[in-house]
């Protein structure tokens, strides 16, 4: 059981915009520790796809963006692409446990 | 570019140990921090442990002390995770990754490391 929670599944249809939720607590993101959020691509190396919260690294498209409201965070993926298709996790800091990850959402285009 | 290849991985009886390492190119190795990361089959990501640009401070993951150890050596850049009294739940693909913005910027692709008899 993960301390960061995301839904396990997500889904949408090219061009559609869709959004993962993570929802940690006052111990990790409520207590203003920041979200990151990483992309897992079968057969490729984990990519860093938001920093900071907010921040795109270099070379990661605009269609992806991220916000966070009190103890949660969100992922938003616009302008769905097929090779959207893979599973994302958030990351957060947790005063008790240190690096703390979500459980990963698996993102089906449709 | 950053390239980080991990290696050591493979097949280990229960109890055994096993030595992972990381080789680092394309950027200053010797200037960053390094963290290990895993991931069980089906399961999601776990921190496992982080280490200085200097190798001090070190942390670790509460379910990883006294077992893992983390190491460097700047002179090779290669990064080391030494596994001892593994089991089963131990099965995962491990992954080195530079500290940066975040605690995991750049990854490895991974190596699998799977403890059964």
């Amino acid at each position: 059981q993960s301390v960061l929670t995301q839904p396990p599944s997500v889904s949408g249809a090219p061009g559609q915009r869709v959004t993962i939720s993570c929802t940690g607590s006052s111990s990790n993101i409520g207590a203003g520790y920041d979200v990151h959020w990483y992309q897992l691509l079968p057969g490729a190396a984990p990519k860093l796809l938001i920093y900071g919260n907010i921040n795109r690294p270099s070379g990661v498209p605009d269609r992806f963006s991220g916000s966070k409201s009190g103890t949660s965070a969100s992922l938003a993926i616009s302008g769905l692409q097929a090779e959207d298709e893979a599973d994302y996790y958030c990351q957060s800091y947790d005063i008790s446990l240190s690096w703390v990850f979500g459980g990963g959402t698996k993102l089906t285009v449709l | 570019e950053v390239q980080l290849v991990e290696s050591g991985g493979g097949l280990v009886q229960p109890g055994g140990s096993l030595r992972l390492s990381c080789a680092a190119s394309g950027f200053t190795f010797s200037s960053f921090a390094m963290t290990w990361v895993r991931q069980a089959p089906g399961r999601g990501l776990e921190w496992i442990s982080y280490i200085s640009s200097s190798s001090s401070p070190i942390y670790y993951a509460d379910s990883m002390k006294g077992r893992f150890t983390i190491s460097r050596d700047n002179a090779k850049n290669s990064l080391y995770l030494q596994m001892h009294s593994l089991r089963a739940e131990d099965t995962a693909v491990y992954y080195c990754a530079l500290v940066g913005s975040t605690p995991f910027d750049y990854w490895g692709q991974g190596t699998l490391v799977t403890v059964s008899s």
